[in-house]
């Protein structure tokens, strides 16, 4: 199966609304991370998150090591907001860092 | 903080051709990777270089070369670009193996 799921696959929210992106994974991680991709961009690192919470302005990441699971949580969404998020784990059974196939956001005003 | 270019931005070529990425970083960063993401889809690690004079191939390093030229850079040389290879190419750099990683802008491949 696959080694890293994002749900939902799609969002749309009304401007202001929160969203909470998820991303499980199915075995021990050695690191996390969840980045922003805008179309036709490249990858911005949002937070680097092997375990707990981190919060940067609007965005808030939770790892959950023991629940083999990560979240994205985004409050008072804006339109600026609108891009794919993905997330991305890395563990010694991997080798390598794998990549979820990302939320598509869209904020509408 | 660092910032990780790469050049060209954009990358037209011939059917058969050898064609050459490149991505310098000024993090210091060990440790180099390259990706392709093909359109809609995910991320995919063709090379990566662990330390300088380090080279590690990834699930899709057939039909391509990489070369760690010294520690702030990272080469990706396609061998016979196709067709089906058109996609954006990405760099990255870390610290470490399992460090956070940081993003190029990526080079766009068109083949002809």
């Amino acid at each position: 199966g696959q080694q890293v799921q994002q749900s939902p696959a799609s969002l749309v929210l009304q401007e202001g609304e929160n969203a909470e992106l998820q991303c499980n994974f199915s075995t021990s991680l050695n690191s996390m991370q969840w980045f922003y991709q805008r179309p036709g961009g490249s990858l911005v690192s949002l937070f680097y998150n092997p375990s707990g919470t981190k919060q940067s302005g609007r965005l808030t990441s939770t790892t959950v090591i023991k629940e083999r699971r990560s979240s994205l949580h985004i409050s008072s969404s804006q339109t600026t907001d609108s891009g794919t998020y993905l997330c991305a784990v890395a563990s010694s059974s991997f080798s390598k860092l794998v990549f979820g196939q990302g939320t598509s956001l869209s904020v509408v005003p | 903080g660092g910032i990780i270019t790469q050049t060209p931005k954009f990358l037209i070529g011939q059917e058969g051709q050898k064609l050459t990425l490149k991505c310098q970083q000024n993090f210091n960063h060990d440790t180099m990777y390259w990706y392709r993401q093909d359109s809609g889809k995910g991320l995919r690690l063709i090379y990566y270089s662990i330390t300088e004079n380090d080279l590690q191939k990834g699930d899709l390093s057939e039909g391509y070369d990489a070369s760690r030229e010294k520690k702030s850079s990272f080469s990706l040389t396609v061998t016979s670009a196709q067709k089906n290879e058109m996609a954006v190419f990405l760099c990255a750099s870390s610290a470490g193996f399992y460090a956070e990683q940081f993003f190029g802008p990526g080079t766009r491949l068109t083949v002809l």
